[in-house]
């Protein structure tokens, strides 16, 4: 079965800073890995996915993540952080396979921006 | 394309009570999984419909039951009501293609029940 590791329950940055938010997990194959934001009250909205192919993947809101076999990673990653970023993030992995298990979350990390 | 959506978007109980909340999901979508979000706990899986069928649950009691329509919209019930029960409770859905569990899920805005 697999299973996500977010080591990092909160993180403060400035705006404009860039970012970087860590995500373990383990799977015996190769996995499918989601990334998710969900701003409070809110539901999950889904910033970005890897199935295959290039490695690193573009998504919404300037964010972007790198899938690293060698090191079960899939971290994302921004730039330059705005206020609006502020929010709980929320990685996923998923059985490439057929079964019973769908996806997996992680517990999340909380972004705080300050000015 | 509409969204996942979800109703009531709150809802307020009294212990010992039966609660329904209801999810539409996204046209041409199969399955529907349901999640509670409890504060502090994260996403906690409770249930997870295709094709009408409950094709797995999460480690929660049997008074947290649902179903699945034809239409595929869906419907969670969590009977006698605990205080514990009070959380975000947060709909998904998917499409179901054949030899992958692990479909990308789009989320609804969820239901809050407060259980007094």
């Amino acid at each position: 079965a697999q299973s996500v590791t977010q080591p990092d329950i909160h993180i403060t940055v400035s705006e404009g800073a860039s970012l970087e938010l860590r995500c373990n997990y383990s799977y015996g194959a190769t996995p499918y890995l989601f990334w998710y934001v969900q701003s409070p009250g809110q539901g999950l909205q889904l910033l970005l996915k890897y199935f295959s192919g290039d490695t690193l993947v573009q998504g919404i809101k300037g964010f972007e993540a790198e899938f690293k076999r060698s090191q079960s990673s899939f971290n994302l990653r921004k730039p330059s952080v705005h206020w609006s970023d502020a929010a709980e993030y929320f990685c996923a992995v998923g059985a490439s396979y057929s079964g019973n298990t769908p996806l997996v979350f992680g517990k999340g990390t909380r972004l705080s921006v300050i000015a | 394309e509409a969204g996942v959506t979800q109703s009531p978007t709150h809802l307020i109980k009294t212990r010992g009570q039966q609660a329904t909340l209801r999810c539409s999901p996204i046209s041409g979508h199969t399955s529907v999984y349901w999640y509670q979000q409890a504060l502090g706990l994260g996403l906690q899986f409770l249930l997870w419909y295709d094709e009408g069928e409950e094709r797995n649950r999460g480690n929660f009691p049997p008074r947290f039951s649902g179903r699945q329509f034809p239409n595929y919209s869906s419907e969670l019930n969590v009977n006698a009501l605990e205080l514990e029960d009070s959380a975000l409770y947060l709909c998904a859905s998917s499409f179901q293609i054949s030899g992958r569990a692990g479909e990308t899920q789009y989320f609804g805005p969820g239901t809050r029940l407060l259980v007094l």
